[in-house]
């Protein structure tokens, strides 16, 4: 069955500076990959994804993710962060086989950026 | 579009009093997701439909909830009899089509007191 890895709970980054998320999965077919963000007291929504093709994908809010095949990787990155990108971040993959309909969600990294 | 609507957006009750969360997803979208989000568990799939349809229900914790979508446009999630543990963000998503972006909605939060 799939699975997602976020590394880090908690991420506090000073404004301006470059920030990366980790991500890892398991999983034994493709899968497709995606990053969500939730604002407080918000929904989620998407960022990015990875469906195939290039390896880099960029999102919105200068968001960009490389996908990493043989590390099972999907980190997340942004060169320079901005207080309005605090929030809690989800890396996610789609269910393989016959729960390719589902996605299966991380348990999430809050990035913390400080003034 | 007014992208995914629920309602209410907060619900407080008492301990065996029956819930109903409501949902209206995206026109035209062919999926529909119940989650639960809270701080010990994180963010669990409770149901999925496509087309109307109850596809996988293996995420609702017991039988005191159910799920139902009458239509395209509606969808409910019940909770009879509610308890304390049940105190959490509910949201619903919908897709245009399987292995798509997911469209949350602005969540549900439940206090059962």
């Amino acid at each position: 069955a799939q699975s997602v890895t976020q590394l880090d709970s908690q991420v506090p980054v000073f404004e301006e500076a470059p920030v990366e998320l980790r991500c890892n999965y398991s999983s034994s077919v493709s899968v497709y990959l995606f990053w969500y963000v939730q604002y407080p007291n918000q929904g989620l929504q998407l960022l990015l994804k990875y469906l195939s093709g290039s390896t880099l994908v960029k999102g919105i809010n200068g968001f960009e993710a490389e996908f990493n095949k043989s590390q099972t990787s999907f980190h997340l990155r942004k060169p320079s962060v901005h207080i309005s990108d605090t929030a809690e971040y989800f890396c996610a993959v789609t269910g393989g086989g016959a729960s390719y309909d589902k996605v299966i969600f991380g348990p999430g990294t809050s990035l913390s950026v400080i003034p | 579009d007014a992208g995914v609507i629920q309602s209410p957006r907060h619900e407080v009750t008492e301990m065996g009093q029956e819930v109903t969360l409501r949902c209206k997803p995206i026109s035209g979208h062919d999926y529909l997701f119940w989650y639960r989000q809270t701080m010990m568990r994180g963010l669990e799939l409770l149901i999925y439909f496509n087309n109307n349809v109850p596809i996988d229900d293996s995420g609702m914790p017991e039988d005191r909830f159910s799920a139902k979508m009458p239509n395209a446009s509606f969808s409910t999630l019940k909770i009879q009899p509610s308890e304390p543990r049940d105190s959490a963000v509910y949201f619903c998503a919908s897709s245009p089509s399987r292995a798509h972006t997911q469209y949350f909605g602005p969540g549900t939060r439940l206090t059962v007191l």
